[in-house]
C-alpha cells in the first residue's frame, strides 16, 4: 500500500498569511493526488485532481503542486472560511490511501 | 445537483451485523463507481472500498476484506454496504461518495454514524 505523509498535522496562521501544506507518497504516484477541505459536520469538498488541477468553483487563492512524491498545497492569503481539515489522497493505485489531515486554525 | 444520502448507521454490539444504504442523485448513477470512506473518532479518512459503475469490480481495504460487501442497484441508484463482524474500530462516521472519473471522490455524502459497542 502507498503511504501518504502529510505535515504539519495542524497549525496557526493569520487571516491573509500563506498557508503552506505537504504531502509525502511513499512511492512515486506521478500526479495521481488530490486534495480535500473538509469541516466538522460536514461533507468533504474536493478541492484539486491530477495534484494542481483546480475544480470550478474553487478560490483561486488554493493551489496545488508536485508530482512523483512530494506534493504542496497552498492556500495563499487565508480566509476565516478556510478553516478546516485538510487532506492529501493518491489515485495511483488501489488501496486509495489519504494523508492524516492537517487542522487549519485561525491565530 | 448531486446528492448523495447515507442511511442505516446506529449502535450495535461487537460481532454484529449493520447494512448501510447511500441514495444518489443528480448524475447518471450507471456510469460512475461510488466509494465509501470512514471517519473513526479523532482521526483522519480511511478509504474502505469501492464499486465499478456496472458492479464487476469491487475492491476494499485490508482491514475489511472478507466482512464487508458493497452493492449496488443501478435501476435504484443506490450502493449498499453490508457490514459483519463489526469491531470496536469499526466504529466511525461512514461517507459514500462519487467517482470522479480517475478514482477520486468529487462528490460526498453527509455521512452516517456507527457505533461498536456491548
Amino acid at each position: 500500500d502507498i503511504q501518504m505523509t502529510q505535515s504539519p498535522s495542524s497549525l496557526s496562521a493569520s487571516v491573509g498569511d500563506r498557508v503552506t501544506i505537504t504531502c509525502q507518497a511513499s512511492q512515486d504516484i506521478t500526479n495521481y493526488l488530490s486534495w480535500y477541505q473538509h469541516k466538522p459536520g460536514r461533507a468533504p469538498k474536493f478541492l484539486i485532481y491530477d495534484a494542481s488541477e483546480l475544480i470550478t468553483g474553487v478560490p483561486s487563492r488554493f493551489n496545488g503542486s508536485g508530482s512523483g512524491t512530494d506534493f504542496t498545497f497552498t492556500i495563499s492569503s487565508l480566509q476565516p472560511e478556510d478553516i478546516a481539515i485538510y487532506y492529501c489522497q493518491q489515485y495511483d493505485s488501489l488501496p486509495l490511501t489519504f494523508g492524516g489531515g492537517t487542522k487549519v486554525e485561525i491565530k | 445537483q448531486v446528492q448523495l444520502v447515507e442511511s442505516g448507521g446506529g449502535v450495535v454490539q461487537p460481532g454484529g451485523s449493520l447494512r448501510l444504504s447511500c441514495a444518489a442523485s443528480g448524475f447518471t448513477f450507471r456510469n460512475f463507481a461510488v466509494h465509501w470512506v470512514r471517519q473513526a473518532p479523532g482521526k483522519g479518512l480511511e478509504w474502505v472500498g469501492f464499486i465499478r459503475y456496472d458492479g464487476t469490480k469491487r475492491d476494499y481495504t485490508d482491514s475489511v476484506k472478507g466482512r464487508f460487501t458493497i452493492s449496488r442497484d443501478n435501476s435504484e441508484n443506490t450502493v449498499d454496504l453490508q457490514m459483519t463482524g463489526l469491531r470496536a474500530e469499526d466504529t466511525a462516521v461512514y461517507y459514500c461518495g462519487k467517482d470522479g472519473g480517475g478514482y477520486w471522490i468529487d462528490y460526498w455524502g453527509q455521512g452516517t454514524l456507527v457505533t461498536v459497542s456491548s
